[in-house]
């Protein structure tokens, strides 16, 4: 079991420029989220998943877009990155609702 | 508006005594708090729990101790040991479809020897 891997690891991307940040979860969990960890912020949620084919707001969602097509992935996007965009980025999945989150080791993005 | 506080950015602890670290929230609506363990270029993985219909749990080295009406949660590990050393996040959700965690700004621990 890979658990929950994240691609790419790092990335630098100039202000105006897109990309997509993969999600990818080995143990069938229906709860897939995206974090956002800024210092002396902790892990802020920008969207998340309760199942294949659904998508909800979290705490932080503006400039981000998310796609569940399939059960194991969860999409991140950023349509047009901005310096403020330059975090650490963490995806986590949930067997329900009411369970521990198991955590990706995170994509690290600088937005110039 | 920060719902969950950790209020000590850093802690240092002698190897083999007892770690207290503390956690303060604000929105009566949680009522299931959990501990995570970050280390360096890694993800935070899951460490310990607690309801709110609780005030204490256990699990070997880590205590999560719950004061519903203060508002107040803290997690002692006792003995401290070296790879203690790590950024805790404390979280909380009100359970209630999706864990929505909310997050506190986490405590780094430092054990020395």
């Amino acid at each position: 079991n890979a658990g929950v891997t994240q691609t790419p690891k790092f990335r630098v991307l100039k202000t105006g420029q897109s990309m997509t940040l993969l999600c990818a979860q080995d143990m069938n969990h229906e709860y897939m989220y995206w974090y956002r960890q800024d210092p002396g912020m902790g892990l802020r949620l920008i969207h998340y998943s309760v199942g294949e084919g659904t998508t909800a707001k979290g705490e932080v969602p503006d400039g981000y877009n998310v796609s569940r097509l399939k059960k194991q992935n969860f999409l991140l996007g950023l349509e047009s990155a901005a310096p403020s965009q330059t975090s650490v980025y963490f995806c986590a999945s949930s067997y329900s609702g009411a369970g521990e989150q198991y955590f990706g080791p995170g994509t690290r993005l600088t937005v110039t | 508006d920060q719902q969950v506080k950790q209020n000590s950015p850093s802690l240092s602890v002698q190897e083999g005594r007892i770690s207290i670290l503390n956690c303060d929230y604000t929105n009566s609506m949680f009522d299931y708090f959990l501990w995570y363990k970050k280390y360096p270029a890694e993800g935070p993985t899951f460490l310990i729990s607690i309801s709110s219909i609780k005030d204490k749990n256990e699990d070997g080295r880590f205590t999560v101790f719950l004061n519903k009406s203060a508002k107040h949660l803290s997690l002692h590990i006792v003995p401290s040991q070296p790879g203690d050393s790590a950024v805790y996040f404390c979280a909380a959700s009100a359970v209630q479809g999706a864990q929505k965690l909310v997050f506190g700004q986490g405590t780094r621990l430092t054990i020395n020897p």
